[in-house]
């Protein structure tokens, strides 16, 4: 079945950076990619990137381009999210999940979620 | 790239059909049978209804379908329950450097 367990909220203050982690279990890590999106309060969903757990390949949304890095150590069947330059409308919900589709698509599992919130 | 259109918000009543639209462009949902419909309850994490335009996950109800016509995709919901009540978002791959856009979001609910 599968699930993503994500660590937990996270105050932080502008300028610094947030890594947030997304582990794995009941399913083949290595098979699928993860994917991270964010919901800012109140507010809709927004893609960030997704990275291939095998080899670590990512694509980021030019958005977030030179401000974030996904990683993944198969090892511990884990991915993590870093944001750096952190700013206040940075404050969201941050959602792993499983990647699947015929093009690596549609995200089928997720993560709880973690609250990152920036303010000084 | 800018989000893709979606009704603020749609209602029905109990076992009424409704159908939700998700406008995009050439470039994203009419241009690719990529498009995604999700189900967010309140302080949840979204659930995958369809993707690929009109596929169910396994364990998702059959009350549940999708469809698209050139740059519009569209989500039913039939038989429509008090549980049904939610938001809603698709979402489409894209042929931006943004791989996949998502929608502005529906809310529905059930009268």
């Amino acid at each position: 079945q599968g699930q993503l367990v994500q660590s937990g909220a996270e105050v932080k203050k502008p300028g610094a950076s947030v890594r947030v982690s997304c582990k794995a279990s009941g399913y083949s890590f290595s098979s699928y990619g993860i994917t991270w999106v964010r919901q800012a309060p109140g507010q809709g969903l927004e893609w960030m990137g997704w990275i291939i757990s095998y080899n670590g390949d990512t694509k980021y949304a030019q958005k977030f381009q030179g401000r974030v890095t996904m990683t993944t150590d198969t090892s511990t069947r884990t991915a993590y999210m870093e944001l750096r330059s952190l700013r206040s409308d940075d404050t969201a919900v941050y959602f792993c999940a499983r990647v699947v589709g015929r093009n690596d698509d549609a995200f089928d599992i997720w993560g709880q979620g973690t609250m990152v919130a920036v303010s000084s | 790239q800018s989000a893709l259109t979606q009704p603020a918000s749609v209602s029905g009543s109990p076992g009424q059909s409704i159908t939700i639209s998700c406008t995009g462009t050439s470039s994203d949902v009419g241009g690719y049978n990529y498009v995604s419909w999700y189900q967010q309850h309140p302080g949840k994490a979204p659930k995958l209804m369809i993707y690929d335009v009109s596929n169910r996950p396994s364990g998702v109800s059959n009350r549940f379908s999708g469809s698209k016509s050139g740059n519009t995709a569209s989500l039913t919901i039939s038989g429509l329950q008090a549980e049904d009540e939610a938001d809603y978002y698709c979402s489409s791959y894209t042929r931006s450097t943004t791989l996949i856009v998502f929608g502005t979001g529906t809310k529905v609910a059930v009268l």
